[in-house]
């Protein structure tokens, strides 16, 4: 099966600019997650949707940070304006339901903010 | 915030057995152990899951103690690919429950296999 698709690979931007990612989970998978991953350390959830709706984003930094899943399939995370604290690799997972035992992860985004 | 205890570094000899510890003290009796390693440069890749039994794949094993304060991912022939991060995570929730199932991070090992 295709596994989770994210674009794109990498951005850089500057500090107060904004920018969007875009997720594909695998087909028929209802829970999708987005991650942040600052270097060096593990990943931090920032949201999780259940088909079109939220289940958790009590992470995400909302003044500036926003997600949305509207067809309960692909799903963009934003970010503006951006900060040079939020460099970091965006991942995006998706498991069949939220009660599924493994989640599948894409190769994430690497946003540089300078 | 993580609720494991991992060794920041390991090392490993091709070929040999790696065996990798965590410590999940304060684990509840409805949560499993999940392992994930994260390649450089992608994404975590699930290995293994567990609840108290042991259980194998065609990746690892994973031994849990008794008292499910702790447990061991087993690689049994590490190869160079090997070489990764492996993160240990207790995951809230169960099958059927209402929980969200979310899976927090911690730091990780980073295992270096060596030839």
């Amino acid at each position: 099966e295709a596994g989770v698709a994210q674009s794109p690979r990498y951005k850089i931007i500057e500090k107060r600019q904004s920018v969007a990612f875009w997720c594909n989970p695998i087909s028929g998978h209802a829970t999708l997650y987005w991650y942040q991953q600052i270097l060096g350390q593990g990943p931090k959830l920032l949201i999780q949707f259940q088909n079109n709706g939220v289940v958790d984003d009590s992470q995400l930094p909302k003044d500036r940070f926003s997600a949305e899943r509207l067809k309960g399939v692909d799903s963009t995370l934003k970010i503006q304006p951006a900060k040079l604290e939020d460099s970091a690799v965006y991942l995006c997972a998706s498991s069949i339901d939220r009660d599924n035992y493994g989640y599948t992860f894409g190769s994430g985004t690497r946003l540089t903010v300078v | 915030d993580a609720k494991t205890t991992q060794p920041p570094s390991m090392d490993c000899a091709e070929g040999r057995a790696a065996n990798l510890p965590c410590n999940h003290s304060t684990i509840s009796g409805n949560e499993y152990v999940y392992w994930y390693r994260q390649i450089h440069s992608q994404g975590p890749q699930y290995i293994i899951h567990g609840l108290k039994n042991n259980e194998t794949n065609e990746m690892a094993s994973l031994i849990i103690t008794e008292d499910r304060k702790s447990s061991t991912l087993i690689l049994p022939h590490a190869t160079l690919r090997d070489t990764a991060v492996y993160y240990c995570i207790v995951r809230v929730g169960s099958v059927g429950s209402s929980n969200t199932g979310k899976l927090i991070f911690g730091q990780g090992t980073t295992l270096q296999v060596k030839p």
